[in-house]
């Protein structure tokens, strides 16, 4: 199995900066596989990113990922009040079909 | 627009049963593979279960395999999770997620959840 690890665990910023967040796999993950996710206090998760760079409708082009192998990054180029949430990136595979990493808050700082 | 509805969550004794429901709308259900998720309180995300379009397929995590079965009613546009045996670590909220394979086919995601459902097992 998959392992994914993010970081760091907590990114404290403020509105207007750079957030830059971090999914590392255990093994090499193909860049087709591998999902990022947005999630808020009592909500449900929100697609962001699919396929490593691909932003799913409606996301802002702030959000830009990358990253091939085993490293993978979420760009956030400045930072909105609304994009203070977790972040989880997943990977798709054989069995289990989905990991997911344990995820990065990012908080106002 | 484009909608998942879960329900049927609710408190229950370890060792006991309940069976869950995802209502779809919006979409053509039966063309879609659709998975559970869940997460614990204050916990990450946890894959549960995946079901095909057309219930060929069917998927769980090691964790819940043997006591949770998958299914779907593709004429009522609707998904289920039975699950038995409920332990304490079962305790979480549980969403519905359709699958896409974007890109001509190449790039699996989750691009629809619902509202999530909350099981709580506990004596």
């Amino acid at each position: 199995e998959i392992v994914l690890t993010q970081s760091p665990g907590t990114l404290s910023l403020s509105p207007g900066e750079r957030a830059t967040l971090s999914c590392r796999a255990s093994q090499s993950v193909s860049s087709n596989y591998l999902a990022w996710y947005q999630q808020k206090p009592g909500q449900a998760p929100r697609l962001l990113i699919y396929g490593a760079s691909s932003r799913a409708t409606g996301i802002p082009d702030r959000f830009s990922g990358s990253g091939s192998g085993t490293d993978f990054t979420l760009t956030i180029s400045r930072l909105e009040p609304e994009d203070f949430a977790v972040y989880y990136c997943q990977q798709y595979g054989s069995s289990p079909r989905y990991t997911f990493g344990q995820g990065t808050k990012l908080e106002i700082k | 627009e484009v909608q998942l509805v879960e329900s049927g969550g609710g408190l229950v004794k370890p060792g006991g049963s309940l069976r869950l429901s995802c209502a779809a709308s919006g979409f053509t259900f039966s063309s879609y593979s659709i998975n559970w998720v869940r997460q614990a309180p204050g916990k990450g995300l946890e894959w549960v279960a995946f079901i095909s379009s057309s219930s060929s397929y069917i998927y769980y995590a090691d964790s819940v395999k043997g006591r949770f079965t998958i299914s779907r009613d593709n004429a009522k546009n609707s998904l289920y999770l039975q699950m038995n045996s409920l332990r304490a670590e079962d305790t979480a909220v549980y969403y519905c997620a359709r699958e896409v394979w974007a890109q001509g086919g190449f790039q699996p995601n989750c691009d629809c959840w619902g509202q999530g459902t909350l099981v709580t097992v506990s004596s």
